[in-house]
């Protein structure tokens, strides 16, 4: 595809349920970004991996969130337990040079609602 | 740890107006600024990435400038549209994190 893409667009989900968000890169981008943004904030960082290796994840707010990209394209962002406060837009984006400081590109992003 | 200020929040000017959006950074040893348009429940768009060797980008109506020492980048709008309505969010790399930190974005209303 020309951009990143993210599925779902939307999922609506109960307190204490698992999901999946998922993210498919440009083709050959070397880097890709989690993000998450909550109303009227920019997005706030969550994982960056390099290849198939999380190369930071210091923006996971705790244990319940993984993120995995196997063979170095696509990626899931995974959630344990959902609360109501993970409730946001996640936002996944892609770049192509290794050291990961060049333009990073945006897909249209998952919108994530726990009831 | 960097952080990104963006003011003011949201801004409404008549067609036609030139028009500048500011933001700060606290960190000026950044590797590069870019500045992102979002439209309503969208995602992002680039707009430009000014690496930090050097001062500005243009693309069409957008010129975007960066000044290090002062911490500040500027997106300088010319000639506004009603089209240009939607939120800019300025974001920069900085020290030795590869992730972008965001500001918090100027809501941009252009009124017909």
């Amino acid at each position: 595809g020309a951009g990143v893409s993210q599925t779902p667009s939307n999922k609506v989900t109960e307190k204490g349920k698992y999901v999946e968000l998922r993210c498919d890169p440009i083709s050959g981008h070397t880097a890709l970004y989690w993000y998450r943004q909550s109303l009227g904030q920019g997005p706030e960082f969550l994982i960056y991996f390099q290849g198939t290796g999380a190369a930071d994840d210091s923006g996971l707010p705790n244990d319940r969130f993984f993120a995995v990209r196997p063979e170095g394209s696509v990626s899931t962002l995974k959630i344990q337990r959902t609360e109501r406060g993970d409730s946001a837009v996640y936002l996944c984006a892609s770049s192509y040079y290794p050291t990961g400081y060049n333009e990073q590109f945006f897909g249209p992003g998952t919108r994530l609602t726990v009831l | 740890k960097q952080e990104v200020t963006q003011i003011p929040a949201a801004l409404s000017v008549p067609e036609g107006e030139n028009l500048v959006l500011n933001c700060s950074f606290t960190d000026s040893a950044i590797y590069n600024l870019q500045w992102f348009r979002q439209d309503p429940g969208k995602g992002l768009t680039s707009l430009l990435l000014i690496q930090s060797s050097q001062r500005e980008q243009t693309s069409g109506r957008l010129n975007a400038s960066l000044d290090k020492s002062s911490g500040r980048s500027t997106l300088y709008i010319a000639a506004s549209q009603p089209g240009d309505s939607a939120t800019y969010l300025c974001a920069s790399h900085s020290g030795s994190a590869r992730q972008l930190t965001f500001g918090s974005g100027t809501q941009l209303t252009v009124l017909p």
